[in-house]
């Protein structure tokens, strides 16, 4: 079982431009939820997918959107990007939309320039 | 306003001083709430979920304890493998919110 898989690992980015980061849930789950987790902090709830829609959001400017695919995969896209949008970005995989048990993946660790 | 605080922020212990952590909460709701365990460069590991008040749940060295305003995460003759963050976290109706967590570093 390869748990939760995210790419890249690392990034830079310079202010103003766009990224993608993309997570591959474990297997038999199809609930995504992508976290920002800045230096030091814990980790902050950005929004979840399931059944290829968002269903729950956080406190996070539309800037942040995201996409999920049929076989339950996810992207997190973040637009005209801010220096304080440097952070780590966790994805983390559970079943049915339950925040029990989430999985957590390695993380994307995002700087920008 | 919801809100999750651990305490302390930092913790050291000589291996086998037995410890606990704090996780306090203000929020509506509550639906459940959460102790993770996160390492250097990784993701949180999901440690134990407790729902309601005088709910207890054990794991090897842990222990997590729930009332109605705060969690507490025991750590029985800790060993240096325990050293990581430990991230406390609840879900209050639609949302999920973390505290800052506690770094513990154990001392051979």
């Amino acid at each position: 079982d390869a748990g939760v898989t995210q790419s890249p690992t690392h990034l830079i980015k310079t202010r103003g431009q766009q990224v993608t980061l993309r997570c591959s849930p474990k297997s038999g789950h199809d609930t995504v939820s992508w976290y920002q987790q800045a230096l030091g902090q814990g980790p902050q709830f950005i929004f979840q997918y399931y059944e290829e829609e968002e269903r729950q959001r956080g406190n996070f400017p539309d800037r942040f959107s995201g996409h999920q695919f049929p076989n339950y995969s996810s992207e997190l896209n973040v637009n005209a990007l801010l220096l304080g949008d440097s952070a780590l970005y966790l994805c983390a995989s559970s079943l049915g939309l339950a925040w029990e048990t989430q999985y957590f993946g390695p993380g994307t660790r995002l700087l920008v320039l | 306003e919801d809100q999750v605080t651990q305490s302390p922020e930092a913790l050291r212990l000589q291996e086998g001083e037995s410890s606990s952590l704090n996780c306090s909460y203000t929020v509506s709701g509550l639906r459940g709430l959460f102790w993770y365990r996160q390492d250097p460069g990784k993701g949180p590991e999901f440690l134990f979920t407790l729902y309601s008040a005088g709910e207890e749940k054990e794991k090897e060295r842990l222990k997590a304890t729930l009332t109605k305003k705060e969690s507490f995460l025991h750590i029985t003759a800790p060993k240096p493998e325990d050293s990581a963050t430990y991230l406390c976290a609840v879900q209050a109706g639609n949302q999920f919110y973390f505290g800052t967590g506690t770094s513990l570093t154990v001392i051979p």
